[in-house]
């Protein structure tokens, strides 16, 4: 079945420091990928998505490319900041949602 | 405001004691899922419905059920609560179709004791 790999945490960077995060999917078809952040204490939210190749998502200084060729979906930050500290979950759409393991990410002042 | 709301937030039940998690959502969406988060296992799908009165097994199912007969709700129930069920649960919903944002609620910590 399709399934999602997210990089293993956790994460640990100081502020306006670079950020990624590799995911990488398997599926039979197209589906649509999702970034989704837990901050402590809440649910989950979507962060960014794309829906066919070549698409790119974005939001909050967030990115992420959707890679068919290399069936990846690596998300990326150019400069975080302590409010990002979260728990990011990579997953993909067919007519159910999958959800990677998740990767803690802490940032420092 | 659109949101999923769950209740309850925390609960501590004993191993056998039946119990029901709530999950209503006001954005008139088709597809509900229960998920459990457990540490480096991100989120398992319990169940899923894809309307009222159709549901079917996500990856986890055993030791839960599941009712749809309305479309704004979809409770969890846990007919005898083992310790192995202590997890975090979360609900959610979408519109149709694969695109479609997935909103969550709040989750329920369970605990069984």
């Amino acid at each position: 079945g399709d399934s999602v790999t997210q990089m293993e945490g956790p994460v640990t960077l100081s502020e306006e420091a670079f950020l990624t995060i590799n995911c990488t999917y398997t599926a039979t078809g197209y589906p649509s990928l999702f970034w989704y952040v837990q901050y402590p204490g809440e649910g989950l939210q979507l962060l960014l998505k794309a829906t066919k190749a070549d698409d790119k998502g974005s939001n909050k200084g967030f990115e992420a490319t959707y890679r068919k060729e290399t069936t990846s979906f690596h998300l990326e930050k150019g400069s975080v900041q302590v409010s990002d500290s979260a728990v990011y979950f990579c997953a993909l759409s067919d007519y159910k949602l999958s959800f990677g393991a998740g990767t803690t990410v802490t940032v420092r002042a | 405001e659109a949101q999923v709301t769950q209740n309850p937030r925390y609960l501590i039940t004993v191993t056998g004691k039946k119990l029901t998690v709530t999950c209503s959502q006001n954005m008139n969406h088709e597809y509900m899922s229960w998920y459990r988060q457990d540490p480096g296992l991100g989120l398992r799908q319990i169940y899923y419905s894809m309307n009222v009165e159709v549901t079917d097994k996500g990856d986890v199912p055993e030791g839960y059920k599941v009712s749809r007969k309305e479309k704004r709700n979809f409770p969890l129930i846990l007919e005898s609560p083992s310790p192995n069920q202590t997890s975090l649960y979360f609900c959610a919903s979408r519109a149709g179709g694969e695109v479609t944002e997935a909103f969550f609620g709040q989750g329920t910590r369970l605990t069984v004791v």
